[in-house]
């Protein structure tokens, strides 16, 4: 059973803080790698991916991934209220021909 | 990022009719396609992958005859819930996948959803 594990949350932060996601996955295997961003009532809109060991930095989200540990990260930086949203990972694994998603992480900014 | 669209929106229907939705990526070819349905405050639920040319794959405990999906071409696929009915009530998303090498070409793009009521 391929899983992908997020702590449900929810995660509340303060207005401008750094907020931090986290999830784990179970496939060693897996080779890319997918943050989700969900507004209640909508789709899922992606965030980035990284496939690669180490932080890739987009704007104010950075993602982290250690394949050793089977550990990706988001951290979002200067958290605005409008950052709260569902967060989801995603998990690509048989050679990208499946993905999983996480259950998800709710975020509340306070503002 | 990649454009998926999903028609209709929103529909509700009588119990006992069928739903058509659609599922169309408009500025790239997507041989694969998922569709998912998500319950209020609850995760994606994968409940199949749309293949191109070929039959669907359902996923455990989705029944095919009643989730009838249909990938005529490189750009659409469409879903068909016959005869719905109340608890079929939910929010169906699709998305395509781009395929290739590199992690940026394994992305799913979702579309906006369809919210259905079935009454």
């Amino acid at each position: 059973q391929k899983e992908v594990e997020q702590n449900s949350g929810p995660l509340s932060v303060p207005e401008g803080a750094i907020a931090s996601l986290n999830c784990t996955y179970s496939d060693r295997g897996s080779q890319s790698f997918f943050w989700y961003r969900q507004y209640s009532g909508k789709s899922p809109e992606l965030i980035m991916f990284i496939y690669s060991n180490g932080d890739k930095e987009d704007g104010r989200f950075t993602a982290q991934l250690n394949k050793a540990s089977q550990y990706v990260s988001l951290l979002i930086r200067d958290s605005q209220p409008s950052d709260s949203a569902t967060y989801l990972c995603a998990v690509n694994w048989g050679g990208g021909f499946k993905t999983i998603f996480g259950a998800g992480t709710r975020l509340f900014v306070k503002a | 990022g990649a454009v998926v669209s999903q028609h209709p929106s929103r529909v509700i229907c009588k119990s006992g009719t069928s739903v058509k939705i659609e599922c169309r990526s408009l500025d790239f070819q997507a041989t694969t396609m998922f569709w998912y349905r998500q319950f209020p405050k609850q995760s994606l639920m994968l409940m199949a992958t749309s293949n191109e040319g070929s039959k669907a794959t359902y996923e455990q405990g989705v029944e095919k005859d009643k989730f009838l999906i249909n990938h005529a071409s490189l750009t659409l696929s469409t879903l068909t819930v016959t005869s719905a009915h109340p608890e079929d009530s939910s929010f169906y998303i699709c998305s395509a996948k781009l395929t290739g090498e590199g992690a940026s070409l394994d992305t799913q793009y979702f579309g906006p959803g369809t919210r259905l009521t079935v009454l």
